[in-house]
């Protein structure tokens, strides 16, 4: 059982560059999310999902989009990276209201 | 959106020694969670709490969900060093049933 896996685990950008962060589930999770991690700021929602085909907005959406095409997967596409979002990316998935099960995160610089 | 206020912010603390740490909300919370993360990897479920007034155990910690509805608190007895790492409370707020809101986290330092 692996959990949730994310690719990569590093990542470094030039501004303006796009790239997909990966994010897959083993477990038939059906709720899943995206949060980034910036010092002394706790987790924030980035979007979040309740079942594929379902997607919605967190607290801080923007320069960010996700799809949900299967129940297993849930990337989070940078449109154009923005030095704003070097920051650490942890995905995360639940059943119901059970706790939630995060990724090993994604460390991302934007220079 | 929803905020959580956890302190302290860092705490050091001598081997042994009984630590507490809480999270007030100015909002109703439906479910109360506690994670622990260690450097360089996700954060990890301590304890799940999902009525007023709950107070459950895993080990040494103990963790409880205010009679309120608007607080918890984590209690972590006869420290040890494997207990240093990034404390953080996190719910879900009345009416947003399935957005996980985080506090800004307790660092827990323990000194041998």
């Amino acid at each position: 059982n692996a959990g949730v896996t994310q690719t990569p685990k590093f990542q470094v950008l030039k501004t303006g560059q796009s790239m997909t962060l990966q994010c897959a589930q083993d477990m038939n999770h059906e709720y899943m999310s995206w949060y980034r991690q910036d010092p002394g700021m706790g987790l924030r929602l980035i979007h979040y999902s309740v079942g594929a085909g379902i997607t919605d907005q967190g607290e801080v959406p923007n320069g960010y989009n996700v799809s949900r095409s299967t129940t297993e997967d849930f990337p989070l596409r940078l449109l154009s990276a923005a030095p704003s979002q070097t920051s650490v990316y942890f995905c995360a998935s639940s059943r119901g209201e059970a706790g939630y099960t995060f990724g090993s995160g994604t460390r991302l610089t934007v220079v | 959106g929803q905020q959580l206020n956890q302190s302290p912010q860092s705490m050091f603390i001598q081997e042994g020694e009984d630590v507490s740490m809480n999270c007030t909300s100015s909002s109703i919370f439906n479910t109360w969670l506690w994670y622990k993360q260690d450097p360089g990897e996700g954060p990890v479920l301590l304890i799940a709490l999902y009525k007023a007034g709950e107070l459950t155990s895993n080990g040494r910690l103990t963790a409880q969900f205010g009679i309120t509805r608007k607080d918890s608190f984590l209690n972590i007895s006869a420290s040890i060093p494997s207990d240093v790492g990034i404390y953080f409370c996190a719910g879900h707020a009345a009416g947003s049933a399935r957005q996980l809101t985080f506090g800004s986290g307790t660092q827990l330092t323990v000194l041998p």
